[in-house]
This record gives structure tokens, sequence and C-alpha cells, in this order.
């Protein structure tokens, strides 16, 4: 059974700190991995999408690893800003198609 | 292009009656998808229906149906409501092929449910 873990739970940084948010998944089939940021009492906003045959992808100041046979993602943010306050959560697509979620890290940027 | 939408945003409902979420996906996506988000299970998957059919389902009792309209909008219904079927309910529609559903989802609003 796919199980996916996000560490670290929450993290706080200064702005303009760079920071690595990790993804780990017991799995190695997976058929892509999806991060994907959450504002409070708010739906998902999808941030990368990650094929199993791509090794990273990147979106403005955000950028997403997958090394599959180690189970592992990572989403890195350059020079973060207040606005990058939010639950970050990423997610593996498996055989069947459907999203299994990690329980997310909760990022506090101080100003 | 209009994102994913999800009604009612909020519903309040009491122990034992039921009700029905609706989710209208975006346009041209053919796979909706849902899940349910609580703070101690987090989100968990639901069902994903693609052209008016159950494609795949997760592991909750039969409380929980749903069903996909020929416009591909999907409604979910959950009946004899219990207080921990409180949560919020998100929708997500994709592209999704005849056979596969490995593409990006997109994710609505909520429907954020509370049983007294």
């Amino acid at each position: 059974k796919q199980e996916v873990t996000q560490i670290p739970a929450a993290l706080s940084v200064p702005e303009g700190e760079n920071l690595v948010l990790n993804c780990s998944f017991t799995d190695s089939a997976i058929y892509n991995l999806q991060w994907f940021r959450q504002d409070p009492g708010k739906g998902l906003t999808s941030l990368l999408l990650i094929q199993s045959s791509q090794r990273e992808q990147t979106s403005g100041r955000l950028n997403a690893s997958l090394d599959k046979s180690s189970g592992r993602s990572t989403l890195y943010i350059a020079a973060s800003q207040p606005g990058d306050s939010a639950t970050y959560l990423c997610a593996v697509a498996g055989s069947q198609g459907n999203l299994i979620f990690g329980k997310g890290t909760k990022l506090s940027v101080k100003p | 292009k209009a994102g994913v939408t999800q009604t009612p945003r909020y519903l309040i409902k009491t122990r034992g009656q039921q009700v029905t979420l609706s989710c209208s996906p975006i346009s041209g996506h053919r796979s909706v998808s849902w899940y349910q988000q609580t703070p101690g299970q987090g989100l968990q998957f639901l069902f994903e229906y693609f052209s008016e059919t159950q494609r795949n389902k997760g592991n909750f009792p039969g409380r929980f149906s749903g069903r996909q309209f020929s416009n591909s909008r999907s409604e979910m219904n959950v009946s004899t409501l219990e207080l921990g079927d409180s949560a919020l309910y998100l929708c997500a529609s994709s592209l999704a092929s005849g056979t596969s559903t490995y593409n990006e989802q997109f994710f609505g609003p909520g429907t954020r449910l509370t049983v007294l």
C-alpha cells in the first residue's frame, strides 16, 4: 500500500530564504507526482506535475525533483516571500490514477 | 478558462440526513474525482468518474455515492450522515484519456460540510 510522507510538518523561515520541502513515498511504481499549495480553508492549487519519466520541473521560483528509485521528491522554493505562506502537499498517482497525498508541510514566511 | 466549481460552498446538516454536493469540471475535462479532507486523516480518495462511469473507488462505506452526467458534471451523495462526515469535500478534474487518468488534476474550492 502506497504511503506518502512529508517532512517537516511545519517550517518557519525569514523572508528571502531559499528552502526545500521533502516528500517520500514507499512504492516507486508511480505514474506521476504532483505538488499542490493549499491556503487555509481553500481548495488545492496545482504547482508542478512531474511525470514518472521526468527528473524535474520548474515554474518561476519553484523547482521540483523526482527520484523514483529512492522514492523521493523535493520542492525547492527560491527567495521565499510572505505570500508563499501556505500548506504544501505532495501527491503521487498510482496504477489506478487516484492521488495519494502526504499530510503536508505548513510553511510560514516571516517578513 | 473557468476553473473547477463546486456548490454549495458551505453546508450544515444534522445526523441522519442526506446531502448532495455538485461539481462542474473544467470545460473539456472528462474525469472527475472526489476527495475528503479532514484534520486527522488528511486527503483521502473517494471515487473517480469518467464518461458517466465510476472508474475507481476508494475505501469508503456505501453511504458515499456519486454519479456523472453526460456534460461531465458530477454529484456526490452522502446518506445517513454521521458526525465523522464533517469535512472539506474536494472535487478535481483532469483531461484523462479513455485508458489513462494520469493527467494533471485541478481542484475546486471545496464544499465545507458540517454535521451536527
